[in-house]
């Protein structure tokens, strides 16, 4: 199976800070890689696919990037909505894999 | 918009078969460029995929769970079901059920809220 791992597990930001989160996969996959936002009591939602392409109705200060291996997703001026957990997750293999996630918590 | 909702029992004892329904509404459960699926996750830790099907190529399964597992689609009560048999403590999970693109598989358009199962006697 192909590993995913997310840094940092946690992260501490205020309201207006740009966040970054980094997903790292064993191996190789291409750009088969998504990014979910989960709040606490609700399934997750896709923000991001192919890597880089922004789901509908995402606003535009999500943003993401890399290929291969090394992945990143972007918060530019982080809103008060935002503070949840992210998940990476490749699609490149089957089985499809998440990473651990990353949470976003008030400073 | 397309909406998912998942349903069954919250408890279930160890060595029985899992069986939740998701019902589907907002979409057609018939397009046949959509498959159907569920993902896990363990309360306070993260996601699993377990499976999915279409109409127009095989299921997939996670090959971790492939032995135990038989998802379904029902289009004349526009619901899809899984199948967990032989369950054990380590079942226990929040279940949610998920919408993806035939091609490609594997991203989760749309997910429901989830429901809780307790494997436990």
């Amino acid at each position: 199976d192909i590993q995913m791992t997310q840094s940092p597990s946690t992260m501490s930001a205020s309201v207006g800070d740009t966040v970054i989160i980094t997903c790292r996969a064993s191996q190789s996959v291409n750009r088969w890689l998504a990014w979910y936002q989960q709040k606490p009591g609700k399934g997750p939602d896709l923000l991001i696919y192919r890597a880089s392409n922004l789901e509908s109705g995402v606003p535009s200060r999500f943003s993401g990037g890399g290929s291969e291996t090394e992945f990143t997703l972007t918060i530019r001026g982080l809103q008060p909505d935002d503070f949840a957990t992210y998940y990476c997750q490749q699609y490149r293999t089957n089985p499809w894999t998440f990473g651990q996630g990353t949470k976003v918590e008030t400073k | 918009q397309l909406q998912l909702e998942e349903s069954g029992p919250r408890l279930v004892k160890p060595s029985e078969t899992l069986s939740l329904t998701c019902s589907v509404s907002g979409g057609s459960i018939s397009n046949k460029d959509h498959c159907w699926g569920w993902v896990r996750q363990p309360p306070g830790k993260g996601l699993e995929w377990i499976g999915s099907v279409c109409f127009t190529t095989s299921a997939f399964y996670n090959p971790s769970l492939k032995s135990r597992v038989i998802i379904s689609v029902d289009t004349s009560k526009s619901q899809f079901s899984l199948k967990l048999t032989s369950l054990t403590a380590s079942d226990t999970s929040i279940y949610y059920c998920t919408k993806e693109e035939q091609n490609p598989r594997g991203c989760f358009q749309r997910w429901g809220q989830g429901t809780l199962v307790t494997v436990s006697s």
